[in-house]
């Protein structure tokens, strides 16, 4: 079956610019988490959504938002993009919450 | 509530034995494990829950200690394809909890 699917794998934009990034959980996973990956820093935890809910919110600014759609399929948004924001962002999947989560090959984004 | 693991990095001949621990400052629900090869997405190894238990995945083994608020992930007998970052990440609460991972710790297997 296909796995996580994040597009696009990769982003530059520019300070003050804002962007969506989005991702396709595995086909009957409900869960959707993400993650911001910088080296030395691990991973991150941003948000969590389950069935169209957020569930479960990180320590991160306001700028940055998500949502889920009625077919599991999430997006995030971060709004004026500062140079700090530069990261792999990563998407995992899991049937529930709480379970075996499937991560995607991740969003580059560099902010310039 | 981060999750500190130790050591941050570990170089190992094939072969030899590896411990990488995940330490907590709060009471832990659960702990899952996740390997991660440079370039490539983490990968699920195992989720322990409180109750103090051990699992094991072929020479990947994991221990939980509820009372010590750590667990332990066990590699014997190392081969080349277990180098990687290995991330443990804790959920305090229940189930529903988020996941809170540690920094890593980057394991190096030479032949």
């Amino acid at each position: 079956k296909a796995g996580v699917t994040q597009t696009p794998r990769y982003l530059i934009k520019t300070r003050g610019q804002q962007v969506t990034l989005s991702c396709s959980p595995i086909s009957g996973h409900r869960s959707v988490s993400w993650y911001q990956q910088t080296p030395g820093q691990g991973l991150q935890f941003l948000f969590e959504y389950f069935s169209e809910t957020q569930r479960n919110k990180g320590n991160f600014p306001g700028r940055f938002s998500g949502r889920q759609f009625s077919n599991s399929r999430s997006e995030m948004n971060v709004s004026t993009l500062e140079l700090g924001d530069s990261a792999l962002y990563l998407c995992a999947s899991s049937y529930t919450q709480g379970a075996e989560a499937f991560f995607g090959q991740g969003t580059r984004l560099t902010v310039v | 509530q981060q999750p500190v693991q130790s050591p941050q990095a570990v170089i190992l001949r094939e072969g030899e034995d590896a411990v990488i621990n995940c330490s907590s400052s709060k009471a832990l629900y659960s702990v899952h494990w996740y390997r991660q090869k440079h370039g490539e997405a983490p990968v699920f190894l195992m989720i322990l829950l409180k109750g103090g238990e051990q699992k094991g995945h072929e020479k990947i083994s994991a221990s939980f200690n509820e009372k010590k608020q750590q667990s332990s992930l066990y590699l014997t007998a190392s081969q080349l394809s277990y180098s990687g970052t290995y991330f443990c990440g804790t959920a305090y609460m229940n189930r529903d909890d988020k996941i809170i991972f540690g920094k890593g710790t980057r394991l190096h297997i030479l032949p």
